[in-house]
């Protein structure tokens, strides 16, 4: 089935200090993914959807210029959390679109990343 | 009106009972829906979809009805393991941009 890896699981950083996090599809390729973000028991916040070879596309009330998405190639995208603060910290989570031909498209997540800012 | 709407809970039911999720949803062009399933911490993982003839996988049925933008799932005897936040999801009418509900969280009880 789709696996999707997303690395690191847990991070710890300095506040002002870049956090780049990885999502990569295993055993296919996937030319959109997406990045969300969830806060304890609250609901899933899609924040911007990459495009391989193109820039990615953000929510509204995202900051483009502080989560640096990057989707170089078709089996990995990268969110980079510049400059992060404490009200980052957060549950990180990417997915892929598997498309599914003539049947429905899936979409398969990654782990999650962790993030706590001090 | 939200895009995805589904039932607040939390519903907490006791082993073996039966309980069913709602959702509406307000794109009438939507192409797909699914279930999926958050535990505690983790991503979502992907339940089932929802066809329009509706299906069963074991103790989990989903049915679809367009005419009233409406997804439900069914659980019978639930488990333990069922413990866990169920998302309902819908596509645009592409099938390429997905929306989550807000989810409902439902507790087994032993």
């Amino acid at each position: 089935g789709a696996v999707v890896s997303q690395h690191p699981s847990w991070v710890i950083c300095k506040s002002g200090t870049s956090v780049k996090i990885e999502c990569r599809s295993l055993d296919f390729q996937a030319t959109t993914m997406f990045w969300y973000r969830q806060f304890p028991k609250q609901s899933l916040m899609l924040m911007a959807t990459s495009n391989e070879g193109s820039k990615a596309t953000y929510e509204q009330g995202v900051e483009k210029d502080k989560f640096l998405i990057n989707h170089a190639s078709l089996t990995l995208s990268t969110l980079t959390v510049t400059s992060a603060h404490p009200e980052d910290s957060s549950f990180y989570i990417c997915s892929a679109l598997l498309l599914g031909g003539t049947g429905a498209n899936v979409l398969t997540f990654g782990a999650g990343s962790r993030l706590t800012v001090l | 009106r939200k895009e995805v709407e589904q039932d607040p809970g939390p519903f907490n039911v006791p082993e073996g009972a039966t309980v069913a999720f709602n959702c509406t949803y307000s794109n009438s062009a939507s192409q797909s829906f699914f279930w999926y399933r958050q535990d505690c911490r983790k991503e979502p993982k992907l339940l089932m979809s929802v066809y329009s003839s509706g299906n069963e996988d074991g103790r989990f049925t989903a049915q679809l009805n367009r005419a009233s933008q409406y997804i439900s799932l069914l659980i019978r005897d639930s488990k333990l393991s069922d413990s866990a936040t169920y998302l309902c999801v819908v596509t645009d009418n592409y099938g390429q941009n997905f929306v989550f509900g807000p989810g409902t969280r439902l507790s087994v009880l032993p």
